[in-house]
């Protein structure tokens, strides 16, 4: 597609529930990054996919969290057992590889856990 | 580990010109990017320094010095709709080519 594309867009869930956030990466780009924002904070690393290497999940912040990509296409976010503080932004960014490229972001998935 | 920092608010008038500043401390660099986030909105790409010097693109110029671990974000002519945030994103040398984001800055645009 022509950017990065992200569902759902906004997504209520209640506490205790699993949540599955997807993202679509711009065609052709190796890189897959996956960020939270919460409200009024800054954008916190969560994990990283480059190609078919091993993915860089040193910024999930508990094992409630797991990543999964398909090759180097879509890419879900998992959240199990989702608790009020997951409330945030989940922001998905491609780049076409490794090194000095610009990194390209989705709309997000607004989700809030009440 | 990195360390950023960014004013957390500024303002300033339309019609102006106002710098925004980032300073950092990485185990090595590897560029630094600047991004515009509107409110409910994604960040899109500003700006991409890796070498020294300014970068000027429109009414928007991106200073960095690696010596003294510093970069600013210059916009000329201020609009309304340059009232977003700010953020400042570093990314380290040594494989890793995950970029660590500041807080933003808050820039507001009063007539």
């Amino acid at each position: 597609g022509a950017g990065v594309s992200q569902s759902p867009s906004n997504k209520v869930t209640e506490k205790g529930k699993d949540v599955e956030l997807r993202c679509d990466p711009i065609s052709g780009h190796t890189a897959l990054y996956w960020y939270r924002q919460r409200l009024g904070q800054g954008l916190e690393f969560l994990i990283y996919f480059q190609g078919n290497s091993a993915p860089d999940k040193s910024g999930l912040p508990s094992d409630r969290f797991s990543a999964e990509r398909t090759g180097e296409s879509v890419s879900t976010l998992t959240i199990q057992r989702t608790q009020q503080e997951d409330s945030a932004v989940y922001l998905c960014a491609s780049s076409p590889g490794q090194g000095r490229n610009t990194i390209y972001f989705g709309e997000g998935s607004w989700l809030t856990v009440v | 580990g990195q360390n950023i920092d960014q004013p957390t608010e500024m303002t300033a008038t339309e019609g102006a010109i106002v710098q925004i500043n980032c300073t950092y401390q990485t185990s090595g660099f590897n560029g630094l990017f600047w991004y515009q986030q509107h409110a409910g909105e994604a960040p899109t790409f500003l700006s991409y320094n890796v070498l020294d010097g300014l970068e000027e693109k429109g009414r928007f110029s991106s200073f960095l010095s690696r010596s003294k671990g510093y970069s600013y974000l210059l916009l000329k002519e201020l609009q309304m709709k340059d009232s977003a945030s700010y953020l400042c994103a570093v990314r380290a040398s040594g494989g890793s080519y995950i970029p660590t984001f500041g807080r933003g800055t808050s820039l507001i645009v009063h007539p």
